[in-house]
Order: structure tokens, then sequence, then C-alpha cells
């Protein structure tokens, strides 16, 4: 069955450095999201991605942040400069299209867990 | 703006009891769907089941089915016979939908309900 992938599955970043957090979506899906969850607490939508631009973003993705596909099955979320609170576990998640008059799945990853020090 | 609420945040049952854990969400759409997914010590998150809004029939999903009462914006989630691999946490989750059922947009969710299955 396919799933979608993510990797690392935990990243340990020192606090001002770039990670990268990567993940490939199921092949024939349209639209990608990154949620995040801290430790304890629910999960938070960030941004959606949709035909190589982003469709909504939370107040969370700030200018620190920012995602790619950068080719034709990655998608990427990037922060700039990690804080402290950002440690967290974020979640990539996919769907087939959107239309159709039903609920488009989304499928989420596994998760990386981000631990800034 | 969406809010889910889940105001339980923790619960525990026996084995083979049955167990409801309760949600209520906030919104000023009319169609929408709504959501129950689980989180094991794993983390992955697993959708356990969803409701139409448009549907009066209440979801079933084997020994998972749900109470949904629109008019008083409440969404619970009814475990019957619960097994060890139930442990988990659970989170209530929504996303709109237009007049054609069509979802669209970010899930939101609760804060989650920590579930324990005692043998």
């Amino acid at each position: 069955e396919p799933e979608v992938t993510q990797t690392p599955s935990h990243q340990v970043t020192q606090m001002g450095q770039e990670v990268i957090l990567r993940c490939v979506p199921i092949s024939n899906h349209l639209y990608f999201y990154w949620y995040r969850q801290i430790l304890g607490q629910k999960v938070e939508f960030l941004v959606s991605f949709y035909n190589n631009e982003i469709s909504e973003k939370s107040e969370i993705f700030d200018d620190q942040f920012s995602v790619e596909r950068p080719d034709g099955s990655n998608f990427t979320l990037k922060i700039r400069s990690t804080k402290l609170e950002d440690s967290a576990m974020y979640f990539c998640a996919s769907s087939e299209s959107v239309g159709g008059g039903t609920y488009n799945e989304q499928f989420f990853g596994p998760g990386t867990r981000l631990t800034v020090l | 703006a969406q809010t889910v609420t889940q105001s339980q945040p923790e619960m525990s049952v026996q084995e083979a009891e049955t167990v409801t854990l309760s949600c209520t969400y906030d919104t000023s759409e009319n169609n929408y769907y709504l959501f129950w997914y689980k989180q094991p010590p794993s983390r992955q998150m697993i959708l356990v089941i969803r409701q139409e809004a448009y549907k009066q029939q209440n979801a079933t999903e084997n020994r998972f089915s749900v109470n949904f009462q629109k008019a008083a914006k409440s969404f619970s989630l009814k475990i019957s016979d619960s097994q060890l691999g139930d442990t988990a946490m659970y989170f209530c989750a929504f996303i709109p939908s237009n007049a054609g059922g069509t979802s669209y947009g970010k899930l939101t969710f609760g804060q989650g309900t920590i579930l324990t299955v005692h043998p």
C-alpha cells in the first residue's frame, strides 16, 4: 500500500542552524501539507502546497519557514534559523486531489522529531 | 475560523469495556467533515473514522462508532470491546467542504485525549 515517508525520523540541531525536513508524498497525490505537534500538545497546521505554490499557511509559518518541491517526488520543509520552540514532531501529509464531491483523505507520514538544543 | 475542543485530557478503560471520548467544535460552515484520528506511541497518525456533516446517520467502523449531534456541535467516539492496542492519543479533527461535498483546506485538530486500556 502506498504511504507517505519522511526522513530523518529524528533530527537534532543547534539553535540558529538550518534544517531541512524531507517528505516523499504518495506518487499520484497533488496536495501536500506540513503539520507540527509540540510534545503533548495538539497537531497544528503549518502550510499547504499545490501546483508548486503555497495555497495556505498559518501564522506559525513565518519567514523562517519555507517549503519546496525540488523534484517530482520530494517535498521539503526548511527552517532557516531554528529556535528552541521549534522542537516538535513535524508531520507531512498528502492528498490525491481536491474535487469529486468527496473527502480527499490526507495521508500522514510517520513524522520527524526535531530537537533544537 | 474553526475550533475543536476535547475536554478530557486522559481516559482509562478496562479491556473489553466500552469507552466514550468527547469532542465539541465550533464553526460557521454548514458543510464539513469530522474525524477521529488515533496516534499510538509510534506517533503515526491513523484515521479511525469519518463523518460527513450532511449525513444524519452516525458512522460506524467495526468497534468504533460516533454520536454526531450537529445542532449541538458535538462529535463523540465510542470504542466498544476495548483492546490493549487501542491505547493511544485520540484526536478529533474538522475540515470544511463545499456544497458539493468536496473537502478543502487544512485539518483543525483538538487537543487530544490519552486513552489507556488496562488488562
